[in-house]
């Protein structure tokens, strides 16, 4: 089924290590972006990636780095997780408007 | 900056009963307006949208209005059943550089009804 894939679907860290959040889109949307999620706060831009090879910073890009790797692949990194990193982080893609599709999410607990 | 603001929930509803959940919006320019609907373990769905002042987006019995001189976007559902209970918010884009259209979203309003 066409759409956008994460992995893993839960992650628990300790704080201090590193983890890489994996998305990949099969519609050949030219954007994609990493939201996070909290508690009566929405959803939050980390990063979005306009088309391949451009990455920018969103709302809440602190303690986070991204990776375009090419058209189908925007990848999400922690160097260094913090307890206040623990969300849940939705991929999604766009296109040619509306187009937004979200992934099904990544539930991470930094402990 | 651009921002949206959602009633606070939970809200709970006995089924067949009317459905409203207020949403305003502050955004520089003529923002396009949505409702995404979030089942449990699940990611966010498209619900509906509207693209200007007095648009109707509508979907599965949901509706919601475009008004401009109240900067509102309010859902309203004229008989809910227990297969709406989620989590839904309310957000909004302006067009931005490139093709990436940035997505403000609400807090949302987690929906429970019950039978």
């Amino acid at each position: 089924n066409a759409g956008v894939t994460q992995t893993p679907k839960f992650q628990v860290l300790k704080t201090g290590q590193s983890m890489t959040l994996q998305c990949a889109q099969d519609m050949n949307h030219n954007s994609m972006y990493w939201y996070r999620q909290d508690p009566g706060m929405g959803l939050r831009l980390i990063y979005y990636s306009a088309s391949e090879g451009t990455t920018d910073k969103g709302e809440v890009p602190n303690g986070y780095n991204v990776s375009r790797l090419n058209k189908r692949e925007f990848s999400l990194r922690l160097e260094s997780a913090a307890p206040s990193q623990t969300s849940v982080y939705f991929c999604a893609s766009s296109d040619a408007f509306p187009g937004y599709t979200f992934g099904s999410g990544t539930r991470l607990t930094v402990v | 900056g651009n921002s949206v603001t959602q009633m606070e929930g939970p809200v709970t509803l006995s089924e067949e009963a009317f459905l409203t959940i207020n949403c305003t919006y502050t955004a520089t320019g003529y923002p396009s307006l949505f409702w995404y609907v979030q089942y449990p373990g699940e990611g966010l769905q498209l619900l509906l949208k509207a693209t200007k002042a007095d648009d109707k987006g509508s979907n599965k019995g949901f509706e919601a209005t475009y008004r401009k001189e109240t900067t509102s976007f309010h859902l309203e559902k004229g008989s809910v059943q227990v297969s709406d209970s989620a989590v839904y918010f309310c957000a909004l884009t302006l067009i931005s550089s490139g093709s990436a259209r940035q997505l403000t979203f609400g807090s949302g309003t987690q929906l429970t009804v019950l039978p």
